[in-house]
């Protein structure tokens, strides 16, 4: 079964420290590779989608790079308001890409 | 452009009742799909329908069902209830089967007691 696992569970950062979270996947013949950012409580909101290895999209502070087998996501100097649980997502295998497998996420908080 | 939408946002229940929750996607899109999040399980797919169909179904029991119409909206429902599904229900919603991203929405909070 595909399997998405994302690292570190939690990063605590101090506001300007940059890091980086990784997801790993273990999917065969991957399609794509979905960032989430979660506020507690709320739904998930969409980031950015990857689809091949060594792409790289940026909004803002964030940064997703992909390879064969993982996808980091670039935190460069953060601000409290950066403070979320971050999720990857892959597409499970089939033709639609409607049901996607997450990882359990990297809960971020940032301080001032 | 409205973003997904989910009714009730919060809903008490009591263990055996039945619960029907609602979900209108984007406007456009055709796929919708449903998600389960809990502190111990993260998210977990229940289902997907595009254009009235199921094209894919999670590892849940037959408790959990759900239907969607022709102007796209979506509703699941849980029959039976039991403590374990309290959790978080999100709805994503996507223009088409395949390449596109899903747009979340802001979920229904389900207690049972």
């Amino acid at each position: 079964e595909d399997q998405v696992t994302q690292s570190p569970e939690a990063l605590r950062l101090q506001e300007g420290e940059s890091s980086s979270l990784n997801c790993s996947y273990t999917v065969s013949g991957l399609r794509g590779l979905f960032w989430y950012r979660q506020d507690p409580g709320k739904g998930p909101e969409f980031l950015f989608t990857l689809y091949s290895a060594g792409e790289e999209k940026e909004k803002e502070r964030l940064k997703a790079t992909l390879t064969k087998k993982e996808s980091f996501l670039h935190i460069t100097a953060p601000k409290p308001e950066d403070s979320a649980t971050y999720l990857c997502a892959v597409p499970s295998e089939g033709d639609s890409w409607g049901k996607l497998q997450f990882g359990a996420g990297t809960q971020v908080v940032v301080t001032p | 452009k409205a973003g997904v939408t989910q009714t009730p946002r919060y809903l008490i229940k009591t263990r055996g009742q039945q619960v029907t929750l609602s979900c209108s996607p984007i406007s456009g899109h055709r796929s919708v799909s449903w998600y389960q999040q809990t502190p111990g399980q993260g998210l977990q797919f229940l289902f997907e329908y595009f254009s009235e169909t199921q094209r894919n179904k999670g590892n849940f029991p037959g408790r959990f069902s759900g239907r969607q119409f022709s102007n796209s909206r979506s509703e699941m429902n849980v029959s039976t209830l039991e403590l374990g599904d309290s959790a978080l229900y999100l709805c994503a919603s996507s223009l088409g089967l395949a390449g596109g991203e899903q747009f979340f929405g802001p979920g229904t909070r389900l207690t049972v007691l």
